[in-house]
């Protein structure tokens, strides 16, 4: 079975430092891998994905995500946080390119002043 | 493409009344997915459908919760009767195929903010 762990649910940086969410996963076979974003009253959108085609993934809102197989971890960037990266963050695993998602558990962000 | 659209954006029932929650996918898009988010589950995968079939619903609750897409471009998820434990935010997404040359992302609605009171 797959499963995603985030670890730390709330997150809080200030304005214009790092941003590092965590995401582990399980699975048996090589994943696919995928960062959502969920602003308040919102669906999720996609902040970007891992396809096996490169082990460092670039998305939108200047986030990146590396995916590292020795470590079962797929962990969340960006060198610069702004107040509008406040939001949760949902990773997630698919064995099936995206037909079938399983969630973790989700990371709230607050970017301070 | 406007998109997933859902509606009602929100609803607020008596218990024991019937509630549907509607869903139009993206043109084109050949999966479907129905999702419940909640403070104390997260996200979980209700069922999801293949070319209007349904394909694992496995994650519908109870015998009180059916969906259909009776046509590529429409689902419902209904629930009767509904239950105060059912209230949630219902979300609808669509994805097209599987394999590593397509865009297999799921794409999301806005979706139904549920309260069963």
């Amino acid at each position: 079975a797959q499963s995603v762990t985030q670890l730390g649910s709330h997150v809080s940086v200030s304005e214009g430092a790092l941003v590092l969410l965590r995401c582990n996963y399980s699975s048996s076979v090589p994943p696919y891998l995928f960062w959502y974003v969920q602003y308040p009253n919102q669906g999720l959108q996609l902040l970007l994905k891992y396809t096996s085609a490169a082990t460092l993934v670039k998305g939108i809102n200047g986030f990146e995500a590396e995916f590292k197989k020795s470590e079962t971890s797929f962990h969340l960037t960006k060198p610069s946080a702004h107040m509008s990266d406040a939001a949760e963050y949902f990773c997630a695993v698919s064995r099936g390119a995206g037909n079938k998602l399983t969630f973790g558990g989700g990371t709230r962000v607050l970017v301070k002043p | 493409d406007a998109g997933v659209i859902q509606s009602p954006r929100h609803e607020v029932t008596e218990m024991g009344q019937e509630v549907t929650l509607r869903c139009k996918p993206i043109s084109g898009h050949d999966y479907l997915f129905w999702y419940r988010q909640t403070m104390m589950r997260g996200l979980e995968l209700l069922i999801y459908f293949n070319n209007n079939v349904p394909i694992d619903d496995s994650g519908m609750p109870e015998d009180r919760f059916s969906a259909k897409m009776p046509n590529a471009s429409f689902s419902t998820l209904k629930i009767q009767p509904s239950e105060p434990r059912d209230s949630a935010v219902y979300f609808c997404a669509s994805s097209l195929g599987q394999g590593v040359r397509r865009n297999t992302e799921a794409f999301f609605g806005q979706g139904t903010r549920l309260t069963v009171v």
